[in-house]
């Protein structure tokens, strides 16, 4: 069974840095790309990052780019999420993904139960 | 910039057909942009429902299909029960590599 246990959630202030984890389990990681989807409070799901299966493509959301980078450790199962210079309107639940095949342009199917971010003064 | 478009709000009645649709603002869309369908309810993860067009999840009762009709991507529910009730969002992917989420649909089932 796919399990995707996101970590490293918390309250941050506006300007601050955050790294968020997703430890993956029940499938050949290193043969799937993953994402990073985030809800904000009452809103609707929004895409924030991408990763190929073997970490040489990544994608960003416009509104992310320049300051989240998406990365990933094959040999630990495990995909992260850093954050920085974080805004008010970063704050959401921070949901890990997996997607169908190694390209981040196949859909995703699996997902964590999301980390929440804070962030506030 | 290409906006994905939903229903914001649809009602059906127990036992009841609805058929939910996925746009572009501009555009057609079609199997290749792999339109997906995820089902949330409050303070809970999404559900994979169907995934490109029509490919039904594991364990997702087969009175959820998915199709593309005219120029949309459609979710069907036929036998709506109330545990239906839910938000319901699509997501195309449409070459950047990134996929791009609708708005969302919020169904009432009564």
């Amino acid at each position: 069974e796919v399990q995707l246990v996101e970590s490293g959630g918390g309250l941050v202030q506006p300007g601050g840095s955050l790294r968020l984890s997703c430890a993956a389990s029940g499938f050949t990681f290193s043969s799937y790309a993953m994402h990073w989807v985030r809800q904000a409070p009452g809103k609707g799901l929004e895409y924030v990052s991408a990763i190929s299966s073997n970490g040489g493509s990544t994608y960003y959301a416009n509104s992310v780019k320049g300051r989240f980078t998406i990365s990933r450790d094959n040999s630990k199962n495990t995909l992260y999420l850093q954050m920085g210079s974080l805004r008010a309107e970063d704050m959401a639940v921070y949901y890990c993904a997996r997607g169908t095949c190694s390209s981040t342009s196949c859909p995703v199917t699996s997902w964590g139960q999301g980390t929440l971010v804070t962030v506030s003064s | 910039q290409t906006v994905v478009t939903q229903e914001p709000s649809f009602s059906v009645s127990p036992g009841g057909t609805v058929t939910l649709t996925c746009g572009l603002s501009s555009g057609s869309v079609s199997t290749s942009y792999y339109p997906s369908w995820y089902q949330q309810t409050p303070g809970q993860a999404p559900r994979t429902l169907i995934y490109s067009t029509n490919t039904r999840s594991s364990g997702v009762p087969d009175r959820f299909s998915g199709s593309i009709l005219g120029n949309k991507a459609a979710l069907t529910i036929t036998g709506a029960q109330a545990d239906d009730e839910s938000d319901y969002y699509c997501v195309l992917y449409m070459g950047s590599s990134l996929g791009v989420f609708g708005g969302g649909t919020k169904l009432t089932v009564l």
